[in-house]
């Protein structure tokens, strides 16, 4: 079946630094990919998203590639800030009907 | 605003109660869904439904039944017969072919 595997954390950085987490996925075909962000106490918010191979997703300056090569997703952004606080969750559809989700991964920007 | 409502924002059950958690959207999306999330594990579809009157299972529906009698609303009862009901509960909805909206959730607790 279809499976999301992201790393694990948390992630603990300070203001200004450079973020990447990790995801791969696992799917027979080429689904459609997203980052979703939970901040605390609230439900999922889309960030970004890619349909096809090479697509470039991004946003509020957090950016991830499609890349079928090696069935990645990475997120990255330049410079955190403390805002950036969440949990972060990688997550796959071929149908959009069905989502499956990474474990998440915590996040914590210091000041 | 268009969006998600989710109420009450905490639940608690005893032993052996059902307990129904409210779903309302007002975007006008044909498909709801049901999450389960649990610390370090991500997100588990209890059930989703595309249509009024039409509701399949997820991946966890033991335990849990659901009602869509109108297109805006998605009510989700944890029945007795699951087990370990305590967890932090996500309703979605969805247009054909976009990404899902969530609501802020439900945390339910077993007193």
């Amino acid at each position: 079946g279809n499976s999301v595997t992201q790393m694990e954390g948390p992630v603990t950085l300070s203001e200004e630094a450079f973020l990447t987490i990790n995801c791969t996925y696992t799917a027979t075909g080429y689904p459609s990919l997203f980052w979703y962000v939970q901040y605390p106490g609230e439900g999922l918010q889309l960030l970004l998203k890619a349909t096809k191979a090479d697509d470039k997703g991004s946003n509020k300056g957090f950016e991830a590639t499609y890349r079928k090569e090696t069935t990645s997703f990475h997120l990255e952004k330049g410079s955190v800030q403390v805002s950036d606080s969440a949990v972060y969750f990688c997550a796959l559809t071929f149908n959009d009907y069905k989502l499956s989700f990474g474990a998440g991964t915590t996040v914590t920007v210091r000041a | 605003d268009g969006g998600i409502t989710q109420s009450p924002k905490y639940l608690f059950r005893k032993e052996g109660q059902n307990v129904t958690l409210s779903c309302e959207q007002n975007l006008n999306h044909d498909a709801m869904y049901w999450y389960r999330q649990d610390p370090g594990q991500g997100l588990r579809l209890i059930y989703y439904s595309q249509i009024v009157n039409d509701f399949q299972k997820g991946d966890i529906a033991e335990g849990y039944s659901v009602s869509r009698e109108k297109k805006e609303s998605f009510p989700l009862t944890v029945t007795s017969a699951q087990k370990n009901p305590t967890a932090f509960y996500l309703c979605a909805s969805s247009i054909s072919l976009q990404p899902q909206h969530f609501g802020d959730g439900t945390r339910l607790s077993i007193l």
